[in-house]
């Protein structure tokens, strides 16, 4: 299958600081990626939806200007934590659809990145 | 509104057969998949349904009634690997995916 690689798989930063997370699509073209946040034990919440040369649109309750997506080309998304604060702290997954394959594909999931802010 | 129901925990025994049930209200309907999350992991794919019966793929077999908005997933032959959560997630008109909350599967020996 497809493969989404996102990096770093872990990250720990100081309050106040910004963060910066990677999600690439190694062997196909993603249109479209999604940002989601998973709280321990809880299902993943959709942040955003990533779309190539355009902005993002987010979910309802998701600050735009905290969570900063860019999605400059068909293979990379980034996401930007800004002024984190502890309650920022959890589990970052992104993941991609390989539309030339039709709208109804799996979503490939790239392998999350956990956030701790101390 | 959209909605997703699954059982929040089940526990079966190594060897054993288990269902997980799916039951869904979401604005048209472009597919049902099943996802299988490890704790500290992404979700990988498991399984895709868009039309009426069963699928069937090694130990893991789905099954869809798009008219009752139900799925399942059954998993046999259970090993101690497949403790994890299992996330059913429909696909609405616009190609969304709607979430489930999980299933978390504890396998005993």
């Amino acid at each position: 299958g497809a493969v989404v690689s996102q990096h770093p798989s872990r990250v720990i930063c100081k309050s106040g600081t910004s963060v910066k997370i990677e999600c690439r699509s190694l062997d196909f073209q993603a249109t479209t990626m999604f940002w989601y946040r998973q709280f321990p034990k809880q299902s993943l919440m959709l942040m955003a939806t990533s779309n190539e040369g355009s902005k993002a649109t987010y979910e309802q309750g998701v600050e735009k200007d905290k969570f900063l997506i860019n999605h400059a080309s068909l293979t990379l998304s980034t996401l930007t934590v800004t002024s984190a604060h502890p309650e920022d702290s959890s589990f970052y997954i992104c993941s991609a659809r390989d539309v030339a394959r039709g709208g109804d594909t799996e979503a490939f999931f790239g392998q999350g990145t956990r956030l701790t802010v101390v | 509104g959209q909605n997703i129901d699954q059982p929040t925990e089940m526990t079966a025994t190594e060897g054993a057969i288990v269902q997980i049930n799916c039951t869904y209200q979401t604005s048209g309907f472009n597919g049902l998949f099943w996802y299988q999350q490890h704790a500290g992991e992404a979700p990988t794919f498991l399984s895709y349904n868009v039309l009426d019966g069963l699928e069937e793929k090694g130990r893991f077999s789905s099954f869809l009634s798009r008219s009752k908005g139900y799925s399942y997933l059954l998993l046999k032959e259970l090993q101690m690997k497949d403790s994890a959560s299992y996330l059913c997630a429909c696909m609405d008109s616009n190609y969304q995916l709607i979430w489930g909350a999980g299933t978390k599967l504890i396998i005993k020996p």
